[in-house]
Order: C-alpha cells, then structure tokens, then sequence
C-alpha cells in the first residue's frame, strides 16, 4: 500500500517566523512531488512541484527533497496570518497518469499575529 | 479566465439513489480529474480523462461509478445506486496538456448519502 504521511498538527508559528511541513513517502519510485495549499472550505491549489533532489525556492516558499530519506518539506519563510491553512503533501504514482496523486492528511498550519 | 466548476455544490441523497455530478473544466483544458476525499481521510485520486478518453481509471473504487466526458469538455461522474461510504467531497481539476502539473481544482461537490 503506497502512503503518504504528514504530522496532523496543528502547527502553530508566530507571524515572521519560519515554518517547516514535512512530509515521508513509502514508495522508493516516486519521482514527483507537490504541495498543495487547502484553506478552510475551498479547494486545493498548486504551491509547488520538485523532481529533484535538493532545495527549490519560490518567493517565501521553499521545498526539500532527499530521495534518499523518503522525505520532502515544506518551509515558508516570515510567515503571515495568511498562510494559516491546510498544506498537503501528494507524490506521482509511478507509471500512473499525470493526475494520478497520493495525498497526505494535511498538516494544519496556524500563524499567529 | 473562468474556473473549474463544479455542480451541485451540495447534494443529500438516500441508500440506493441514484446522484450525477458534474465538472466543467476550464475551456481549452484537455485534462480533467476526478478525486475525492471520505471524511477523515486524505484525497484520493479517481480518474484522469484526456479530452474524452479516460487515461487512468484505476482509482475508481467499484463499478457503481461511471464517469463520462463525452465531446472532451464537461464530465459527469455518476454513482448509482450510491452507498452510505461514498459520502464524502468530490473534486474536479483540469489542467492544459501533457506535462502540466498546475491543476486547478474545482470548489467540489460534497455529497451526502443517508
């Protein structure tokens, strides 16, 4: 059974602060990797994908993967009220189509003024 | 450009029923998803259609669902008789071409089955 674990949370982090959501996957095969941004009732969107091994930065956000590991991460630099949300981990299954995700839980996060 | 939409919005149905929903994707998307998320658990992945051809079927959970996208545009997903198991919010994304992981979700349906 191919799984995708994230820590529940809550994740609480005072507003500037660095938030760190990590993520591990089973399957050794997975080359493909998001994080998706779900607020309270709305649908998810699309914060990042990374392939490869090592850092990938967009604006405040970066992730990590270590295939290695099986972990990838999320980090969001001086975080704001707004990113309170849910953040999902998904991984590509292997040779299934490009919609074909294993999602994580969710990983709540809460960022207090 | 207008979004991913999804209709009803809502919908309570009793055991045995019959519930279609529906999934417009954005215009001159030729993929289009379905997923769904039971409660308590995480999003799970259903179909992928490619204009209107179903590329991947294989999360689709048993043959009381059957979900079409004839003409490559809209898509309906239908369960019939429905189950009290397939309550749960049901989204639609889309996404332009071969490659491009930036799907867009729809709002979803939440369905519930009493």
């Amino acid at each position: 059974q191919k799984e995708v674990e994230q820590n529940s949370g809550p994740l609480s982090v005072p507003e500037g602060a660095i938030a760190s959501l990590n993520c591990t996957y089973s399957d050794r095969g997975s080359q493909s990797f998001f994080w998706y941004r779900q607020y309270s009732g709305k649908s998810p969107e699309l914060i990042m994908f990374i392939y490869s091994n090592g850092d990938k930065e967009d604006g405040r956000f970066t992730a990590q993967l270590n295939k290695a590991s099986q972990y990838v991460s999320l980090l969001i630099r001086d975080s704001q009220p707004s990113d309170s949300a849910t953040y999902l981990c998904a991984v590509k299954v292997p040779g299934g189509s490009q919609g074909n995700l294993i999602f994580g839980k969710g990983t709540k996060l809460s960022v207090k003024p | 450009e207008a979004g991913v939409t999804q209709f009803p919005s809502h919908s309570v149905i009793e055991k045995g029923q019959t519930v279609t929903l529906r999934c417009d994707p954005i215009s001159g998307h030729d993929n289009l998803y379905w997923y769904r998320r039971v409660m308590g658990k995480e999003i799970k992945f259903l179909l992928h259609f490619v204009k209107e051809s179903k590329q991947d079927e294989s999360g689709m959970p048993n043959n009381r669902f059957l979900a079409e996208r004839t003409g490559g545009t809209y898509s309906t997903l239908k369960v019939q008789p429905a189950e009290l198991e397939d309550s749960g919010v049901y989204f639609c994304a889309s996404s332009r071409g071969q490659g491009d992981y930036g799907y867009t979700f729809g709002s979803g349906t939440r369905l519930t089955v009493v």
